[in-house]
C-alpha cells in the first residue's frame, strides 16, 4: 500500500469514449500529479496541482482534462483520445510542489490505459 | 540526448550478486531521486540524496556532484529485487524533475 491509489488500474476505450482516471492520496499531501510513461521512454510530467491550484501544464493537449477539486483528489479526464495515448499514466503526490523535488514523491500504481 | 543517461539498460545478475546502476547527468542539480518499478507500474522511492552516501537495507545510493554521477548498489541480490530503477534529477534552475530511461534489473534464482 503506498498511499496513493489509483482507479482503474487497466482500462481500455475506443477513441470515440469519455473515461475517467482517479487518483486518492491520504498522506495529507498538498501536491499532486499526474505522469505519463510510455514504453521504453522516461517518464514524461502531465500536469501538476498545488494547494488545488494547476501549476504546471506540461503542453499537454485538450483531449487530457485535470481535475482537482480538492488536495486528495485528483482526476484525469480523457475524451477522443489516440492510439499513442496508450501507455501508463501514473499519479503522484508529495508535501507541497515547491519543496517537493527535495522531498519524496509518492506514486500510485498507474492506470494501463490502452485505446483502440 | 537524454540529460540523465542510465547505465546499463539491462541487467541480468545472479542471487548472491554485488549491482551497481549508473546515473549520469549534465546539467546543476539540488537533488537526485533513485525510484524502483515493479513490473505492476508502481513506483517507489528508494532514496533522495543531494551529496554524499546513503543506506538502507542491502540498498547504497551515493552522488558525486563534481562528477555528475550517482550509483546505486545492491548487495546480496535476491530475485524480488528485479524492477526498473529509474533515476531523476532537479535541476537547481528549474522546477521538475527529470526522469531516466530506467535500468531493468533480472536477478535469477
Amino acid at each position: 500500500e503506498t498511499g496513493v491509489t489509483q482507479t482503474p488500474r487497466h482500462l481500455v476505450m475506443g477513441m470515440t469514449n469519455k473515461k475517467s482516471l482517479k487518483c486518492e492520496q491520504h498522506l495529507g499531501h498538498n501536491a499532486m500529479y499526474w505522469y505519463k510513461q510510455s514504453a521504453k521512454k522516461p517518464l514524461e510530467l502531465m500536469f501538476v496541482y498545488n494547494f488545488k491550484e494547476q501549476t504546471e501544464n506540461n503542453s499537454v493537449p485538450s483531449r487530457f482534462s485535470p481535475e482537482c477539486p480538492n488536495s486528495s483528489h485528483l482526476f484525469l479526464h480523457l475524451h477522443t483520445l489516440q492510439p499513442e495515448d496508450s501507455a501508463l499514466y501514473l499519479c503522484a503526490s508529495s508535501q507541497a510542489q515547491f519543496s517537493s523535488y527535495n522531498s519524496p514523491l509518492h506514486f500510485g500504481n498507474g492506470t494501463r490505459l490502452t485505446v483502440t | 540526448k537524454n540529460e540523465v543517461e542510465q547505465s546499463p539498460q539491462n541487467l541480468t545478475a545472479q542471487e548472491g550478486e554485488f549491482i551497481t546502476i549508473n546515473c549520469s547527468y549534465s546539467v546543476g542539480i539540488s537533488a537526485l531521486h533513485w525510484l524502483q518499478q515493479h513490473p505492476g507500474g508502481g513506483i517507489v522511492s528508494l532514496f533522495m540524496l543531494s551529496s554524499g552516501k546513503k543506506k538502507h537495507g542491502r540498498l547504497i545510493a551515493t552522488i558525486n556532484i563534481q562528477e555528475k554521477h550517482s550509483s546505486l548498489h545492491i548487495t546480496a541480490s535476491h530475485p524480488r529485487d528485479s524492477a526498473v530503477y529509474i533515476c531523476a534529477v532537479k535541476e537547481t534552475s528549474g522546477s521538475r524533475l527529470t526522469f531516466g530511461e530506467g535500468t531493468q534489473l533480472t536477478v535469477n534464482p
